[in-house]
């Protein structure tokens, strides 16, 4: 069974920084891409980053980029999300998703969300 | 910046069909995938590639994409298929990003 699980996620103020990271298991990791996908409560989904299985190529959100780094482990089956200069805005659930997809992705498996909140 | 338009809303009645629509400029030549989410749950994939149907996912399910515009449709709606969806496309050429619909809350009357 593919699991996902996030974690990582907390209460921060504007400016600082923190490192969300996903375990996976049930399926064979380093084939796969991996994204994180987040959701502000109560309002849509919005793509944030992904990173091919090898770390050949990275991407994010024209929202992120330059704040946010992706990374992954293949031998610790893990994703990682250095999160810095953080702004009220990145207020969100979190979620780590498991890309079905090489040059097209789609998530098909996602994990349950961590919550990140930046307030002061 | 490319976007994915969808009704807020749709409403149905158990038994009918519910048609979700996600608009975006020439969609019909960009595979379309799209999600359920129940609240307080993570998405799950209910169709990718335009019309493929994941395992589990009934065949009450199906989906077509077209020129500007691709639906999600649910046949025979059940009182549990009140969820929101989201279509979802992935960007490729020299800016790769994937790219969700602003979601639709289906209402089971």
């Amino acid at each position: 069974e593919v699991q996902l699980v996030e974690s990582g996620g907390g209460l921060v103020q504007p400016g600082r920084s923190l490192r969300l990271s996903c375990e996976a298991s049930g399926f064979t990791f380093s084939n796969f891409a991996m994204h994180w996908v987040r959701q502000t409560p109560g309002k849509g989904l919005e793509w944030v980053s992904g990173i091919s299985w090898n770390t050949d190529t990275i991407d994010y959100a024209d929202s992120v980029k330059g704040r946010f780094t992706i990374s992954r482990d293949n031998a610790q089956n893990s994703l990682h999300l250095q999160m810095n200069s953080l702004r009220p805005e990145d207020t969100a659930f979190y979620y780590c998703a498991k890309s079905n997809g090489i040059d097209d992705h789609y998530f098909d498996y996602w994990g349950r969300g961590t919550l990140v909140t930046v307030s002061s | 910046s490319y976007v994915l338009t969808q009704p807020p809303s749709v409403s149905v009645a158990p038994g009918k069909t519910a048609t979700i629509a996600c608009g975006g400029n020439d969609i019909g030549s960009k595979n379309v995938h799209w999600y359920r989410q129940k609240p307080g749950q993570a998405p799950v994939l209910v169709i990718h590639h335009d019309s493929d149907r994941p395992s589990g996912i009934p065949e009450r399910f199906s989906g077509f994409n077209s020129g500007n515009t691709a639906t999600l449709t649910i046949s025979r709606v059940e009182a549990g298929d009140e969820a929101d969806y989201y279509c979802q496309v992935w960007l490729t050429g020299s800016d790769h990003r994937g790219v969700f619909g602003g979601g639709t809350k289906l209402t089971v009357l």
